[in-house]
C-alpha cells in the first residue's frame, strides 16, 4: 500500500531551528511537496522535490532522499506565525498526491 | 479576490438529506479536486477532473458525486449525507509550472451532519 508518516506533532522555541521529517512509500514517485495549514485555512505550498538533496528558500529548505524514501523540512530562525501543520505529500506513478496527516508544529516565546 | 472560492463555508444538515458544495476558481486551470480532511488523517482524494469532460474517482468516492459545470466550477453532491461524512471540505485547483504541478487550495468547506 501507499503510505506517509510524518510526527504528529512537534514544538520548538521561537528563533530556534526545526527539521520535520517525513516518510513515503508510494508506488512510483514523482516528486514530494511541503504544504502548510494554519488552523481553519486552506493548506498552502511551501516546496517541490524530484531530484534527490537540498532546496532552500527563504527560512524554508526541502530535502529529499529517493533511494531512502525520506524528506525533511527545515525551519529557521523560527516566527510565532510559523505555528501551523505542515502536510508531507507524495505524487506517486499515477501523478495522484499522497497525502501524510500532517505535522503541528507548535511555537513557544 | 480569492481565486478558489468554496460555498457554503459552513453547514449543518442531517442524515438522509441531499447536498451540494460548490467551488468556483478564477485561476483559469482545467484541473479541480475535491478533498475531505479528518482529524489524524491525510487529505482524501474524492474525486479530480481534468477538464469539462473528464471526471474520475479518487480514493473515497463511494457516497459522493460530482459535476464539472464549466471550467471554473466543480461541484460536489452527497446524495444522502451521513454522519461519518461530517469533515472539512477543500476544493483545489492546479496548473503545471515545468516539472511542477501544484495545487492551490480553496478555503473549506465545514459539514455536520447529525
Amino acid at each position: 500500500g501507499q503510505n506517509i508518516d510524518q510526527p504528529t506533532e512537534m514544538t520548538a522555541t521561537e528563533g530556534a531551528i526545526v527539521q520535520i521529517n517525513c516518510t513515503y512509500q508510494t508506488s512510483g514517485f514523482n516528486g514530494l511537496f511541503w504544504y502548510q495549514q494554519h488552523a481553519g485555512e486552506a493548506p498552502t505550498f511551501l516546496s517541490y522535490n524530484v531530484l534527490d538533496g537540498l532546496e532552500e528558500k527563504g527560512r524554508f529548505s526541502s530535502f529529499l532522499s529517493r533511494s531512502k524514501g525520506y524528506s525533511y523540512l527545515l525551519l529557521k530562525e523560527l516566527q510565532m506565525k510559523d505555528s501551523a501543520s505542515y502536510l508531507c505529500a507524495a505524487l506517486d506513478s499515477n501523478y495522484q498526491l499522497i497525502w501524510g496527516a500532517g505535522t503541528k508544529l507548535i511555537i513557544k516565546p | 479576490d480569492a481565486d478558489v472560492t468554496q460555498t457554503p463555508r459552513n453547514r449543518i444538515t442531517k442524515t438522509g438529506k441531499r447536498i451540494m458544495l460548490e467551488c468556483s476558481q478564477t485561476k483559469g486551470h482545467d484541473r479541480m479536486y475535491w478533498y475531505r480532511q479528518d482529524p489524524g488523517l491525510g487529505l482524501r482524494l474524492i474525486y479530480y477532473s481534468f477538464d469539462v469532460k473528464d471526471i474520475n474517482k479518487g480514493e473515497i468516492s463511494d457516497g459522493y458525486s460530482v459535476s464539472r459545470q464549466a471550467q471554473a466550477k466543480f461541484s460536489l453532491s452527497l446524495e444522502s449525507a451521513i454522519p461519518n461524512q461530517t469533515a472539512l471540505y477543500f476544493c483545489a485547483t492546479s496548473d503545471q509550472t515545468g516539472d511542477v504541478e501544484t495545487q492551490y487550495f480553496g478555503p473549506g468547506t465545514r459539514l455536520l451532519v447529525l
